[in-house]
């Protein structure tokens, strides 16, 4: 099945430090997406973004799906922005199911 | 804005015991989503809906677990009986349907079984 690498595992910021996360994928997809896991476990949609770039807010996103990668990058870090980033893929051949990642862990210190 | 809903949030049972979660996607979307998510990993599937027709169970441990949408909207996840293995999160997520289609999730409901 579709392999989906997320690093780094874990990343300790201080307030207002820039940070970018990666995913590696194994396989074409043709849905890409990226959630930020909150305290109490809900998934927050950040972005749908297959291919290109997309921005809002302090955070932008970047898929080169091409070389199978994406990138997700947080400017000027909030205590808030602490928590569990997911990168998730679907692929034709397997569903319309989300293969996530193992998550990349940001703690955001104050 | 429209919210995927779940209930409860929490449930604590002991194993042998029978729990059954609920889910109620975002009106209109065709297509919904059990996920499991046990701790330090992401989610994987358990089963997905096209309307009332199941789509993939492939993951679904089908000695126990037992997932229904019977009009094509809210679902129902049932465990029947709970081991102590089964302690996670069971998140349920909604689509338009078909492919390339953004996933939206529900609160989630936390599990532990003692």
């Amino acid at each position: 099945g579709i392999q989906v690498e997320q690093s780094p595992p874990d990343l300790i910021l201080q307030e207002g430090a820039n940070s970018t996360l990666r995913c590696n994928f194994s396989d074409s997809v043709n849905n890409l997406q990226w959630f930020h896991q909150n305290p109490w476990g809900q998934l927050i949609n950040l972005f749908y973004i297959p291919s290109g770039t997309k921005q809002n807010g302090r955070l932008s996103a970047t898929t080169v799906a091409t070389e199978r990668y994406s990138l997700l990058y947080i400017s000027s870090s909030q205590t808030t922005d602490s928590g569990v980033y997911f990168c998730a893929v679907e692929v034709r051949e397997y569903g319309n199911k989300l293969v996530f990642g193992a998550g990349t862990i940001l703690r955001v210190k104050s | 804005e429209a919210e995927v809903a779940q209930s409860p949030r929490y449930k604590i049972t002991e194993k042998s015991q029978a729990v059954a979660f609920w889910c109620d996607p975002i009106s209109g979307h065709a297509t919904l989503y059990w996920y499991r998510q046990i701790l330090g990993q992401g989610p994987e599937l358990l089963v997905q809906f096209q309307d009332e027709s199941v789509v993939d169970d492939s993951q679904l441990p089908k000695d126990r677990f037992s997932a229904e949408r019977l009009k094509g909207v809210d679902s129902t996840l049932k465990i029947q009986p709970a081991e102590l293995g089964d302690s996670a999160m069971y998140l349920c997520a909604s689509s338009l349907g078909g492919y390339s289609y953004e996933q939206y999730f529900g609160p989630g409901t936390r599990l532990t079984v003692t």
